[in-house]
């Protein structure tokens, strides 16, 4: 079983629709979640980052379940501009030669495109 | 938000040949860094992480007498990825972890061996 796993999509919506990708992690130890976007041949760019509590952030909401293992973003309103791949990011502690750091691991990624 | 800054941003190169890829923290301190590998169509996979002042930890699978890495800095690593072949052309991104700030990655390097 992977690590972290997303739906790969793609999803196809019109612009100013509601989309919702899921995520779901492994590893119980897993201390910080994240969402980054990676546009074509690009490197990946922080969305934002996920709580427990929920957060929000104009048109994007992230929501973090810790007893499910669970991590979802919802666009609403899309935009053309918020084509791209989705990537669900979990952190966790690793140590290495008495070195603790946070090792970061990917989803696949979710494709999204929105059309005129 | 903190400037992770990669370099050179492609490189062709022939086999056989060695390439170095530069990563740099710009804005504050890195005591590790990451070295990410992505083909296309597939997500980042890690290959080693970079601790300033000691050895690189490797993922397995990754040969770490082929892909050098050395973190002399708070604020520089170097990937060298050793005797080039077609087959590790990719896109290889580096990334240093900014505390309460998350994850920035530099602008990637597309390596193309011919």
């Amino acid at each position: 079983r992977k690590e972290v796993e997303q739906d790969p999509g793609p999803f196809n919506v019109p612009e100013g629709a509601t989309v919702a990708f899921n995520c779901t992690y492994s590893n119980s130890a897993s201390q910080s979640f994240f969402w980054y976007r990676q546009d074509c041949r690009k490197e990946p760019k922080l969305l934002m980052s996920v709580y427990s509590s929920g957060n929000e952030d104009g048109r994007f909401t992230a929501q973090l379940n810790r007893a499910s293992q669970y991590i979802s973003l919802l666009i609403r309103d899309s935009k053309l501009s918020d084509s791209a791949t989705y990537l669900c990011v979990v952190n966790r502690s690793a140590n290495a030669g008495g070195t603790s750091y946070g090792k970061l691991t990917f989803g696949q990624g979710t494709i999204l495109t929105v059309h005129p | 938000g903190a400037v992770v800054s990669q370099h050179p941003s492609w490189v062709i190169c022939k086999s056989g040949t060695s390439v170095k890829i530069e990563c740099r923290s710009l804005d504050f301190q890195a005591t590790t860094m990451f070295w990410y590998r992505q083909f296309p169509k597939q997500s980042l996979m890690l290959m080693a992480t970079s601790n300033e002042g000691s050895k690189a930890t490797y993922e397995q699978g990754v040969e770490k007498d082929k892909f050098l890495i050395n973190h002399a800095s708070l604020t520089l690593s170097t990937l060298t990825v050793t005797s080039a072949h077609p087959e590790d052309s990719s896109f290889y991104i580096c990334s240093a972890y900014a505390p309460g700030r998350g994850a920035f990655f530099g602008q990637g390097t597309r390596l193309t061996v011919v």
